[in-house]
């Protein structure tokens, strides 16, 4: 399968900064890609998700970039909260058949109240 | 609402005993579902791909005679461990395919 990967396994941040979470995949023919959130003893819940037509996507409090040029993804998350504490992934596949996905090694985020 | 219900959240049992988990699509009629596994403080791993009405296409590693999957209807996927063994513990994980696939909250399986 393919090979996604993040550059940092753990990143603690202070309550109220931004946090910006990295992802590098390796199939520059994926075209879907999506940002998980997991919680300790649960299932991943999606955050957010770029096409590759696009470059960057906002969500609440949430923004993905994408640069296809170096295959690298990233997800900022703004006014970090104690409530963001969780382990994130991100994934690559497929918009089209929107089937399997390839996770990358999670980034375990602590939040400093 | 939840999209993807899954049964059962935790089960501890002897070994050499049989574990069936459950994935049910809960808002649509799903022809394939995956079942993923995961290490503790690990990613997750895709093991197979249920397929309605067919074999499960499973990954290279994954033995299929050891995790066995049913896909009995559009809205149930089943992964039976079979003859189950320490090594198997494990976090268990099933989705059901879209944009974005969604999860189940897993299943805690540990082995004594």
């Amino acid at each position: 399968g393919e090979s996604v990967g993040l550059h940092l396994p753990t990143l603690s941040v202070q309550e109220g900064d931004n946090s910006i979470i990295n992802c590098a995949y390796s199939n520059s023919a994926s075209d879907y890609f999506i940002w998980y959130k997991q919680e300790s003893g649960k299932g991943p819940q999606f955050i957010i998700d770029i096409r590759s037509n696009m470059d960057k996507r906002q969500g609440q409090r949430v923004t993905v970039l994408l640069n296809k040029t170096v295959k690298h993804l990233s997800l900022q998350i703004a006014a970090t909260q104690p409530g963001d504490s969780a382990v994130y992934f991100c994934a690559e596949g497929y918009a089209l058949t929107g089937n399997q996905f390839y996770f990358g090694t999670g980034t375990s985020l602590t939040v400093i109240p | 609402g939840a999209v993807v219900s899954q049964h059962p959240s935790r089960v501890i049992c002897k070994s050499g005993t049989s574990v069936k988990i459950e994935c049910r699509s809960l808002d649509f009629q799903a022809t394939t579902m995956f079942w993923y596994r995961q290490f503790p403080k690990k990613s997750l791993m895709l093991m197979a791909t249920s397929n309605e009405g067919s074999k499960a296409t499973y990954e290279q590693g994954v033995e299929k005679d050891k995790f066995l999957i049913n896909h009995a209807s559009l809205t149930l996927s089943t992964l039976t461990v079979t003859s189950a063994h320490p090594e198997d513990s494990s976090f268990y994980i099933c989705s059901v395919p879209g944009q974005p696939q969604h999860f189940g909250d897993g299943t805690r399986l540990s082995i004594l």
